[in-house]
């Protein structure tokens, strides 16, 4: 079975710039998260959805968004983008919501930006 | 709101030694706990995961964590350690509260560094 894949891998952008970074989870997952992980900030949540719904967001600002289809793909958006959002973003997905299971991540995408 | 600790940024160990990586959380109730591992440049992969009953907990690759409720902690032992073992290890919390969903809160990670 399919893992979670997460597209592009690696991408370059200037300040001011948006983005979108693409998830598919592991067929037959419906909750899709994400994750910002940097060298100084460590692992920090953004978001979850299932079933088309954000259910839980992080203390991040209204820069970044994201949305998740009916088929469970999710994307995530950053606009204007800073300095600061050069990071490892991480998409995860399990089976249903609140539930003991683990979560499965994908190989991530690089963001640098310039 | 939950937390949790990963004391030491980098642990070196010889090959064929024992290797312990240290986790203290802080949670209101009871924890759901996980360890990952991440290898350069790959996203995180699952070891193990502690929800409820036996307190040591055994999981891939040959590890296994022991939660100790008194003192708070989860730490990932490995009884000989492999220099394949070199990575990064994450200790993740997660609040059981539905309205929290699959949320973790991740410790700032931990670089096992096995030597030959």
């Amino acid at each position: 079975k399919a893992g979670v894949t997460q597209t592009p891998r690696y991408l370059i952008k200037t300040r001011g710039q948006q983005v979108t970074l693409s998830c598919s989870p592991i067929s037959g997952h419906r909750s899709v998260s994400w994750y910002q992980q940097t060298p100084g900030q460590g692992l920090q949540f953004l978001f979850e959805y299932f079933s088309e719904t954000q259910r839980n967001k992080g203390n991040f600002p209204g820069r970044f968004s994201g949305r998740q289809f009916s088929n469970s793909r999710s994307e995530m958006n950053v606009s204007t983008l800073e300095l600061g959002d050069s990071a490892l973003y991480l998409c995860a997905s399990s089976q249903t919501i609140s539930n003991t299971g683990e979560l499965f991540f994908g190989e991530g995408s690089r963001l640098t930006v310039l | 709101a939950q937390s949790v600790a990963q004391p030491e940024d980098q642990v070196n160990v010889a090959e064929g030694n024992p290797l312990t990586v240290k986790c203290t959380y802080s949670v209101s109730g009871n924890p759901y706990l996980f360890w990952y591992v991440q290898y350069p440049n790959r996203g995180l992969q699952f070891l193990l995961k502690y929800i409820t009953g036996d307190n040591l907990v055994k999981g891939s690759y040959g590890f296994e964590a022991e939660f100790n409720k008194s003192q708070t902690s989860f730490h990932l032992k490995k009884p000989s350690a492999l220099v394949s073992d070199s990575a990064l290890y994450f200790c993740a919390v997660r609040d059981m509260s539905k309205a929290a969903g699959n949320k973790l809160t991740f410790g700032g990670g931990t670089r096992v560094l096995v030597k030959p």
